[in-house]
């Protein structure tokens, strides 16, 4: 597609589950960052994939919270034993640095996560 | 510490009036400005941005946003809205190379009278 595709759009589950997020970027683009958008607030970052670099991971909130990226293609952000805190949006988006700099970010919809 | 101020949780104006939303930054090094809008269930949309040049920049939609070194703001500005500008409205700081950790501020929340 053309734009930045996350799934599921919606997702309802128990306190203490797991919850697997999917990210799929544009075509081509080589960053890839993770939001949390708490209800009524910002957005705050979360972790990028830059390429083969290391990813910055330096904005999760805790050891419950991971991700991974294969290549330059997708991601997903796993929660694990989910507290009722992570009630949030969960924006994806992805940006192209190759060549020129300065490009700016293009988001998904997001996947809102309901914790019962 | 880097962070942006939108003072404005929420704003009300009538159809055909001029807006103004206001940002103010703090950012440890020349900034990459950026505005976003979020409507209800959607993800963001990019509005414009800033990083050099004329300090007055034009974006979608007949937004506009005027860069103020001196004030450390970035505010946003319409001429005459319309009901479909009625959304959510972020602003964000990030750095101008490379791969970008964007702060957010706290978003302006936009109600269009008719």
């Amino acid at each position: 597609g053309a734009g930045v595709s996350q799934s599921p759009s919606n997702k309802v589950t128990e306190k203490g589950k797991d919850v697997e997020l999917r990210c799929d970027p544009i075509s081509g683009h080589t960053a890839l960052y993770w939001y949390r958008q708490r209800l009524g607030q910002g957005l705050e970052f979360l972790i990028y994939f830059q390429g083969n670099s290391a990813p910055d991971k330096s904005g999760l909130p805790s050891d419950r919270f991971s991700a991974e990226r294969t290549g330059e293609s997708v991601s997903t952000l796993t929660i694990q034993r989910t507290q009722q805190e992570d009630s949030a949006v969960y924006l994806c988006a992805s940006s192209n640095l190759k060549g020129s700099g300065n490009q700016p970010q293009h988001f998904g919809d997001g996947t809102r996560l309901s914790i019962l | 510490a880097q962070s942006v101020t939108q003072p404005d949780i929420h704003i009300t104006v009538s159809e055909g009036a001029s807006l103004e939303l206001r940002c103010n930054y703090s950012y440890g090094a020349t900034p990459y400005l950026f505005w976003y809008v979020q409507s209800p269930g959607q993800g963001l949309q990019l509005l414009l941005k800033y990083f050099s040049g004329d300090t007055l920049v034009q974006g979608i939609k007949g937004f506009e946003a005027e860069f103020k070194r001196s004030q450390s703001s970035f505010n946003l500005r319409k001429p005459s809205v319309h009901w479909s500008d009625a959304a959510e409205y972020f602003c964000a700081v990030g750095r101008i190379q490379g791969a970008q950790k964007l702060v957010f501020g706290q978003g302006t929340r936009l109600t269009i009278n008719p």
